[in-house]
């Protein structure tokens, strides 16, 4: 079956640091797309960051330069490394597999098909 | 930045209405659109990609359209395990993707 379990979400003081995970299983994280995507509380989806399978990584301007995605290719597993941590980074983290298919040069996109559950992070003194 | 602009930001309709949201982007993006829908405490999950392709799986009274900057999403029928709030994505301007603000789903 294919699935994404994240974890490591928790409560954090402002400037503290958090890392969540995200374990796949039935898929190659390594061979995908991988998103993260946050909801802060009664608000909309928000993208966060992207890894691609060749791993180039992006950010959201909110989040440039204190977080960092990474996976662990063994593990089968996805990251996301928050830093510098403000109240503003309260949310609901999900991580998303953004189903692509390659072609040659080509890349075609089809939208984030799996979804983990969600974990929380709330950022509080 | 491209930005999404959804409406209505929210809705109520009855049992068997015919529901349309619609979501514009602030340039052109082909038919570089996404819909999703998300139930209360849940995930997001993908409903339409590339505007109108139905995800596999998803019932068919679901439906979408549209492209260059405007875009509109159908249920046919609402049934009541539809509640929910939907969203519009687009993915024209990779690898930063944009979401619509929402369209939260009431039954009348």
């Amino acid at each position: 079956e294919v699935q994404l379990v994240e974890s490591g979400g928790g409560l954090v003081q402002p400037g503290g640091s958090l890392r969540l995970s995200c374990a796949a299983s039935g898929f190659t994280v390594s061979s995908n797309y991988m998103s993260w995507v946050r909801q802060a509380p009664g608000k909309g989806l928000e993208w966060v960051s992207v890894i691609y399978s060749g791993g180039s990584t992006y950010y959201a301007d909110s989040v440039k330069g204190r977080f960092t995605i990474s996976r662990h290719n063994s593990k089968n597993t996805l990251y996301l490394q928050m830093n510098s941590l403000r109240a503003e980074d309260t949310a609901v983290y999900y991580c998303a597999r953004d189903n692509i298919a390659v072609a040659g040069r080509e890349t075609y996109y089809y939208g984030m098909d799996v979804w983990g559950q969600g974990t929380t992070v709330t950022v509080s003194s | 930045d491209i930005q999404m602009t959804q409406s209505p930001s929210s809705l109520s309709a009855s049992v068997g209405d015919r529901v349309t949201i619609t979501c514009q982007a602030s340039q052109d993006i082909s038919n570089y659109l996404n819909w999703y829908q998300q139930k209360p405490g849940k995930a997001p999950k993908l409903l339409i990609y590339d505007a109108s392709n139905l995800e596999t799986g998803v019932p068919s009274r679901f439906s979408g359209s549209g492209s260059g900057t405007d875009f509109t999403f159908t249920i046919s029928s609402l049934q009541p395990e539809d509640i929910a709030t939907y969203y519009c994505q687009q993915y024209d301007n990779l690898p930063l993707y944009t979401f619509g603000q929402g369209t939260k789903l009431e039954i009348k």
